[in-house]
């Protein structure tokens, strides 16, 4: 079945610091990959999205590129700031033309950026 | 940019009891989800709703969970009974279509939901 899988547990870091969480996914076809972030006491919002492969998302400095050849969509920024801190969600959702409706979401990364 | 609204945004109840969760979605979104987000654990998909009927559900998504939107109102989720496992934040999303940039799911703060 579809699966989304990445980093767990928590990332610590300090300010200026690069970023790097990783990302991959199983399922067929091509995906619509997403990368959802959520604040504390929040629910999610949308961080980036892409819907065709090699093509890279960015917003607010963060960056993933979907890799269909290694299933990865990996995130990174070059220097995270200390309002970055929130969980990140890796989350993909199955082609609509096979009627997979159905979105996926990996267990989620806490990150921590000390100042 | 659009909001998804919640009510209530807490709620206490007892085991066996019915309880229902409303979510006001995005204006002209089409496709309504709920999501359970138990403690420190992952978010996971209940099920998404379109046209009136439930396209997809999850083995989460068990015979005592029901939604449905009458008339284009709140987009329910009632549990009925409850149980203590059903303690959880329960996240309401909404999105215009399930192509492309369409697929951009919103998100409401959620229900914290106790069942004692």
């Amino acid at each position: 079945g579809d699966s989304v899988i990445q980093m767990q547990g928590q990332v610590t870091l300090s300010e200026n610091d690069f970023l790097f969480i990783n990302c991959t996914y199983s399922t067929t076809g091509y995906p619509t990959l997403f990368w959802y972030v959520q604040y504390s006491g929040e629910g999610p919002q949308l961080l980036l999205q892409v819907t065709t492969a090699n093509n890279k998302g960015s917003s607010r400095g963060f960056e993933a590129t979907y890799d269909k050849g290694t299933t990865s969509f990996h995130l990174q920024k070059t220097s995270v700031q200390e309002i970055d801190s929130a969980v990140y969600y890796c989350a993909m959702r199955g082609p609509s033309s096979g009627g997979n409706y159905k979105p996926t979401f990996g267990k989620g990364t806490s990150l921590v950026v000390h100042p | 940019g659009p909001k998804v609204l919640q009510i209530p945004s807490h709620q206490i109840i007892d085991m066996g009891q019915m309880v229902t969760l409303n979510c006001d979605p995005v204006s002209n979104h089409l496709y309504f989800y709920w999501y359970k987000q138990i403690l420190g654990q992952q978010m996971e998909f209940l099920v998404n709703f379109y046209n009136g009927k439930v396209m997809e559900k999850s083995k989460l998504f068990k015979d005592q969970f029901s939604v449905e939107r009458p008339d284009g109102s709140y987009f329910t989720l009632k549990i009925q009974p409850t149980a203590l496992e059903d303690s959880a934040v329960y996240f309401c999303a909404s999105s215009f279509g399930t192509g492309g940039l369409q697929d951009t799911q919103y998100f409401g703060p959620g229900t914290r939901l106790l069942v004692l």
